[in-house]
């Protein structure tokens, strides 16, 4: 069983800083990646596919990376509706998460 | 359009039977895989299973399996998460969600507004 850890857990930033969270398997994935944004009381939103291929009609200020067992997911500029939590995904796992918040 | 429009919410008592459901529209519904995914309150997203609903090829997470039943009636483009005798342990908010490509690893990218089921005696 393919394990997928997540961090940090949890940040805080400035706005317009740039925020990097990381994702790890445990096993080779190849591409099979992909990041979630999720704000409170809404369902989750697709933003990367495949590790690093933006979703349509989603902000350029993100962006993702990796392949194999590293994988980062970068918001270039944070903005105040960026405040969400964040998720990767490989086939049938979620990642525990990162809430991100405006320092 | 293309959308999943999920059940309302559900207030049950330990042991009853439940099935709700993901209606989609706007796409070929035989041809997207359709998963489930639960998020208990406060807590993270967790991976249930997956549909096809062209020939209702199903896949479980090993800790869901057994625990719930995931089909779909492509007659009425409908996938159904269902148990047989809920524990209070289930309460939580459920989300159907669309693969986007063909392969199981694909990323979600249309969700349902989910269904929230509450288990209390």
């Amino acid at each position: 069983d393919i394990q997928m850890t997540q961090s940090p857990s949890s940040l805080s930033a400035s706005v317009g800083d740039r925020v990097t969270i990381t994702c790890q398997a445990s096993q080779d994935i190849s591409n099979r990646l992909n990041w979630y944004q999720q704000k409170p009381g809404k369902a989750p939103k697709l933003l990367i596919y495949d590790a690093s291929n933006l979703e349509t009609r989603v902000t350029s200020r993100f962006s993702g990376s990796g392949s194999g067992t590293d994988f980062t997911f970068t918001i270039n500029s944070l903005q105040p509706e960026d405040i969400a939590t964040y998720y990767c995904q490989k086939y049938d796992s979620f990642g525990p998460g990162t809430k991100v918040e405006i320092k | 359009e293309v959308q999943l429009v999920q059940s309302g919410a559900e207030v049950k008592k330990p042991g009853e039977p439940l099935k709700i459901s993901c209606k989609g529209s706007g796409y070929s519904f035989t041809n997207f895989w359709i998963g489930w995914v639960r998020q208990m309150p406060g807590k993270g997203l967790e991976w249930m299973g997956i549909i096809y609903p062209g020939d209702s090829d199903t896949s479980y997470s090993p800790s869901f399996q057994g625990q719930v039943t995931i089909s779909a009636d492509k007659s009425i483009t409908t996938a159904y998460l269902q148990w047989s005798s809920l524990k209070a342990s289930d309460s939580a908010m459920y989300y159907c969600a669309r693969l986007k490509g063909p392969t199981t690893g694909s990323g979600m990218d249309v969700w349902g507004q989910g269904t929230t089921v509450t288990v209390s005696s």
